[in-house]
């Protein structure tokens, strides 16, 4: 299974754009990725997936060079609501992602 | 339900008991997990079920940890001879299926072992 390795915190200023990078240099040809968001004393919830490229939905944006080394997940506007902590996961289906890695904790300042 | 519910919220329990948890999917969710959280760490993967069946339960630490699911939806966690080192965030997740990307958590079971 790919490791990943993400910044373990960032700040940001309420209605920046956040970018968090995540870096799976071991990436397998059948991955997909995927980002959680977790709120304190709350179960991590979905925010995006994707093989390649960009996808983009309602919350979030996700890029994913060539190589599929690393994904940013992109955050517009942020805002207080947005203070989590945010994983990364590769796997090799959608679904199977099984492993968090310790996520980056977010902190949107006012 | 609407979401995936577990219970109980909360647990303390003392060093060497038995302790259950429960968790009782989306409705129609063939795939469950289960997972841990200790303070501070990311969800550590314990075990999966697609329908009755544990897929793969590599995760789960020792044999003291034991899941089942007998009818293909309601899951029970049981640790025995609970340890200190066992207290922890204990979740649970579903999906439609295993390879459909979008796993629902509940809000979590907390064991205290004292």
């Amino acid at each position: 299974l790919a490791k990943t390795t993400q910044p373990i915190s960032m700040d940001s200023y309420e209605g920046q754009e956040v970018n968090i990078t995540c870096s799976h240099n071991n990436i397998a040809t059948n991955d997909y990725i995927t980002w959680y968001q977790q709120f304190p004393s709350q179960g991590p919830r979905f925010i995006i997936q994707g093989y390649k490229t960009k996808v983009t939905n309602e919350v979030a944006s996700l890029f994913i060079p060539a190589d599929r080394k690393s994904s940013t997940l992109s955050l517009p506007r942020v805002s207080l609501s947005d203070t989590a902590v945010y994983y990364c996961l590769v796997g090799d289906a959608p679904g199977n992602q099984f492993y968090f890695g310790t996520g980056t904790s977010l902190t949107v300042i006012p | 339900g609407a979401g995936v519910s577990q219970t109980p919220s909360n647990k303390v329990t003392e060093k060497g008991k038995y302790v259950e948890l429960r968790c009782d999917p989306i409705s129609g969710h063939t795939a469950l997990y289960w997972y841990r959280q200790s303070l501070g760490q990311g969800p550590e993967f314990l075990i999966y079920f697609q329908g009755t069946g544990a897929a793969d339960d590599s995760g789960l630490p020792n044999d003291r940890f034991f899941a089942v699911r007998p009818e293909g939806s309601v899951s029970t966690l049981k640790i025995q001879r609970t340890e200190r080192g066992d207290s922890a965030v204990y979740l649970c997740a579903s999906s439609r299926a295993v390879g459909t990307g979008e796993l629902f958590f509940g809000e979590g079971s907390r064991l205290t072992v004292l």
